[in-house]
């Protein structure tokens, strides 16, 4: 297996302007996590998807961003409109429901500046 | 509130120097610890999960163990190449992963 995929790796974009993140899970993984993650702030889980429903989106800080889950191989985050304090990497991660034994696998993230 | 929290923020040790991490968490029905590793500019690297208190994982010069209350990562005689930060993250009952803010591990030789 390819492993979480994401894209794109790296997005410079100027203030005002729509970003959208990408990630492809693992097949079979059932649970997909959005996070962000910053110097000053670590990880923060933005949102949690199972069987590509939205369970827990306290994590987003505001209505610019949101996300989406159409099928069980896709994902996007999308913050409209991006502002200079949306810098960060962004990692989608997956993990599987079903058994016991399971790990979460993370992409290798998406590098966002917004300047 | 689920919490996790670790400790130090920051590990300078020399070559050969063991040393351990900790982990300490208060969540509402633990389904899994996990450790990772994340080297600059990558993704966290799955390391260890562990289910139960009592349970000990090792692999190579790492190895992890879990209480009811926290969990510890011990390095033994670590390398250059051990220098990382090291992440734990919780899996809730509610399917919710909380992460600490990591270790960063600087070994030198």
């Amino acid at each position: 297996d390819a492993g979480v995929i994401q894209s794109p790796r790296h997005e410079v974009t100027e203030m005002g302007q729509e970003v959208t993140l990408r990630c492809k899970p693992i097949s079979g993984h059932n649970s997909l996590f959005w996070y962000r993650q910053t110097m000053m702030r670590g990880l923060e889980l933005l949102i949690y998807f199972n069987n590509n429903v939205p369970i827990d989106d306290s994590g987003m800080p505001e209505d610019r961003f949101s996300a989406k889950m159409p099928n069980a191989s896709f994902s996007t985050l999308k913050i409209q409109p991006s502002e200079p304090r949306d810098s960060a990497v962004y990692f989608c991660a997956t993990y599987s429901l079903a058994g016991i034994g399971n790990t979460i696998y993370f992409g290798e993230g998406s590098w966002l500046t917004v300047v | 509130e689920d919490q996790v929290t670790q400790s130090p923020e920051a590990l300078r040790l020399q070559e050969g120097e063991s040393s351990s991490l900790n982990c300490s968490y208060t969540v509402s029905g633990l389904r899994g610890l996990f450790w990772y590793r994340q080297d600059p500019g990558k993704g966290p690297e799955f390391l260890f999960t562990l289910y139960s208190a009592g349970e000990e994982k090792e692999k190579e010069r790492l190895k992890a163990t879990l209480t009811k209350k926290e969990s510890f990562l011990h390095i033994t005689a670590p390398k250059p190449e051990d220098s990382a930060t090291y992440l734990c993250a919780v899996i809730t009952g509610g399917f919710k992963t909380i992460f600490g803010a990591g270790t960063r591990l600087f070994v030198k030789a």
